[in-house]
């Protein structure tokens, strides 16, 4: 079975900072995906960037990149130069190649200091 | 284009009573997804649907949630009869297709509290 764990609960960054936050996975598959959603305090689910295993290259979505260590089964998110909005809940998660077995971890909570 | 819609957005109920969330995903989205988001948890699949079928309903306590996508586009996530635990924020998602690298839609959830 699929696991995604998050080893800290809550995050302070100072504003223009960057930040970076911690995601192990578990999984005996070959091919996957990893996915990082943000989830602000009014409660949506909003997409931040993906990482396919056998994507060489760490993805990159404007001030957002994934650091994918596949040995280390670690995809932390890394946020540049922080802002005040950026202030929310961060889920790691994971599907199988199949679109199935979707796994989310129990989140970081970031906060962001003026 | 229009997001995924759910309705309602808040339901009060007392254990032992019945309720049912509906989920319109985006037009086009063959997958549907339902979640269960625990207050304080990551959101934890229930069940996913390809078209009308299901994929995944491993975590689906089906001796009281049942969900249902006919025709393949709207869906219900039923609880009958509902307990204290099954209070949550239930969120439906959506995707074009299935597979690997897939974009999930969320709606804004139903936050539902049993007494």
């Amino acid at each position: 079975a699929q696991k995604i764990t998050q080893t800290q609960p809550g995050m302070f960054v100072q504003e223009k900072e960057a930040v970076t936050l911690d995601c192990t996975y578990d999984t005996s598959d070959q091919s996957y995906g990893l996915f990082w959603y943000k989830q602000p305090s009014s409660g949506e689910m909003i997409f931040l960037i993906y990482q396919g295993s056998y994507d060489e290259q760490n993805a990159t979505e404007g001030r957002y990149s994934l650091n994918f260590q596949k040995a280390r089964k670690s995809a932390n998110l890394v946020i540049s130069a922080s802002q005040l909005g950026d202030s929310a809940m961060y889920f790691c998660a994971m599907r199988d190649n199949y679109g199935q077995n979707f796994v989310f971890g129990p989140g970081t909570r970031l906060s962001v200091l003026p | 284009e229009a997001g995924v819609a759910q309705s309602p957005r808040y339901k009060i109920i007392e254990k032992r009573q019945s309720v049912a969330f509906w989920c319109n995903p985006i037009s086009g989205h063959a997958t549907l997804y339902w979640y269960q988001q625990i207050l304080g948890q990551g959101p934890k699949l229930l069940i996913q649907f390809q078209n009308n079928g299901v994929v995944d309903d491993s975590q689906l306590p089906k001796d009281r949630f049942s969900a249902e996508r006919l025709k393949g586009v709207d869906s219900t996530l039923k609880i009958q009869p509902a307990k204290l635990e099954d209070s949550a924020v239930y969120l439906c998602a959506s995707s074009h297709t299935s597979g690997s690298y897939n974009e999930q839609f969320f709606g804004p959830g139903t936050r539902l509290t049993v007494l």
